[in-house]
């Protein structure tokens, strides 16, 4: 079955700290992987994608994540983090091109906090 | 700017009563999505549509309707029929899955509204 997990529901992290958002999957196909930010109340942004070649990839506000096949891990990472990037974060995945359109596949979130 | 409106932002419904969401997109985007978010549930795919005229049933179509007549307008009806509608919901675009390649799968998301059943 495909799925997207998320195994962290809230993170709380003191400003200036490290961060890395945990996401594994289960796909049957090659998987085109994505991080999603949403403040409270709206809609969701993207952070970034990875699509193929380099498996480190940046994103906006100074994310980063890397995309492992062994581990079949897409983590989320930042060096140091600041209080308006606390947010709910989501881990997306969807099929290659040419397969069932843009139905990304979403895990349950995790719910970052930062303490000043 | 381009971008995706919904609206209303907040709406109220009585129980037995259907309403409709409006998803309006100025992209240009060949796909519209519709999902459903509930907390601690991610996003749950309704329905979606690839071209006008023509729309898909997702994971949770049951007591929802769409129509797709214009390319900038996909709708969203919540009907009687869906027994536990309050919810957020969450319109997206992205560009023609056909021959795409880095844009492929990128949704932009509108704001979301917000249902309330009283």
């Amino acid at each position: 079955a495909q799925s997207v997990t998320q195994p962290d529901i809230h993170i709380t992290v003191s400003e200036g700290a490290s961060l890395e958002l945990r996401c594994n999957y289960s796909y049957g196909a090659t998987p085109y992987l994505f991080w999603y930010v949403q403040s409270p109340g709206q809609g969701l942004q993207l952070l970034l994608k990875y699509f193929s070649g380099d498996t480190l990839v940046q994103g906006i506000k100074g994310f980063e994540a890397e995309f492992k096949r062994s581990q079949s891990s897409f983590n989320l990472r930042k060096p140091s983090v600041h209080w308006s990037d606390a947010a709910e974060y989501f881990c997306a995945v969807g099929p290659a091109i040419g397969d069932q359109g843009g139905k990304l596949i979403f895990g349950q979130g995790t719910e970052l906090s930062v303490k000043p | 700017d381009g971008g995706i409106t919904q609206s209303p932002k907040y709406l109220f419904r009585k129980e037995g009563q259907n309403v409709t969401l409006s998803c309006e997109q100025n992209l240009n985007h060949d796909a519209m999505y519709w999902y459903r978010q509930d907390p601690g549930q991610g996003l749950r795919l309704i329905y979606y549509s690839q071209i006008v005229n023509d729309f898909q049933k997702g994971d949770i179509a049951e007591g929802y309707s769409v129509s797709r007549e214009k390319k900038e307008s996909f709708p969203l009806t919540v009907t009687s029929a869906q027994k536990n509608p309050t919810a957020f919901y969450l319109c997206a675009s992205s560009i023609s899955q056909v021959g795409a390649l880095s844009g492929a799968n990128v949704l932009t998301f509108g704001a979301g509204s917000r249902l309330t059943v009283l």
